[in-house]
């Protein structure tokens, strides 16, 4: 739904710089928000962008562009326990309301 | 602090049986919503609650399967008859208030497995 694209997978060392970007239908969009989920676990908050720019939140930083209909997740400083899924969900669809439209979301793969 | 609670956290069941989920919110919190995760289908949107009143259940499978809330701080997700095709991990989720910034926190959700 929303044409929510994002990488079905990704791997990259420890220690490295990884972005994983997601484009969504920009029709009705509010915005954006990323979230983690580990193997077997529950999904947990990273970020929210509304406005374009980036937002920086230590390791982790998200980018939104609205006119292009773009995010990324940077991560920066790879560690094992970034293996994960994440998440882009777009938010702002079918009216003022708090409805969230999860992409299918990214496999991280993080290497020694 | 204690974040969304969801019971059971396992269900194993036969085909035909009732299954029922369950799900407390963050006290305090407005919103709920019930999601279902599949590897084919990824996480989706059941149905979602503000202040205990159904807001948009447009993703419901069909009929067999029935939310409630009662209360604000209890919900139910039934599933009448169950059938295999519904294993899945059911994921609760609650947010402050019924804004489209506010951060949803999602429960361990329920692994069912419909035999």
């Amino acid at each position: 739904g929303q044409n929510i694209d994002q990488p079905t997978e990704m791997t990259a060392t420890e220690g490295a710089i990884v972005q994983i970007n997601c484009t969504y239908q920009t029709s009705g969009f509010n915005g954006l928000f990323w979230y983690q989920q580990h193997a077997g676990e529950a999904p947990t908050f990273l970020s929210y962008n509304v406005l374009d720019g980036l937002e920086e939140k230590g390791r982790f930083s998200s980018f939104l562009s609205r006119s292009k209909g773009y995010s990324y997740l940077l991560l920066k400083e790879l560690q094992m326990k970034d293996s994960a899924s994440y998440l882009c969900a777009p938010t702002g669809y079918g009216g003022a309301t708090n409805k969230l439209i999860f992409g299918t979301g990214t496999l991280l793969a993080v290497q020694p | 602090d204690a974040g969304v609670i969801q019971s059971p956290r396992h269900e194993v069941t036969e085909m035909g049986q009732e299954v029922t989920l369950r799900c407390k919110p963050i006290s305090g919190h407005n919103s709920l919503f019930w999601y279902r995760q599949t590897m084919m289908r990824g996480l989706e949107l059941l149905i979602y609650f503000n202040n205990n009143v159904p807001i948009d259940d447009s993703g419901m499978p069909e009929d067999r399967f029935s939310a409630k809330m009662p209360n604000a701080s209890f919900s139910t997700l039934k599933i009448q008859p169950s059938e295999p095709r519904d294993s899945a991990v059911y994921f609760c989720a609650s947010s402050l208030g019924g804004s489209m910034t506010d951060t949803q926190y999602f429960g361990p959700g329920t692994r069912l497995t419909v035999l």
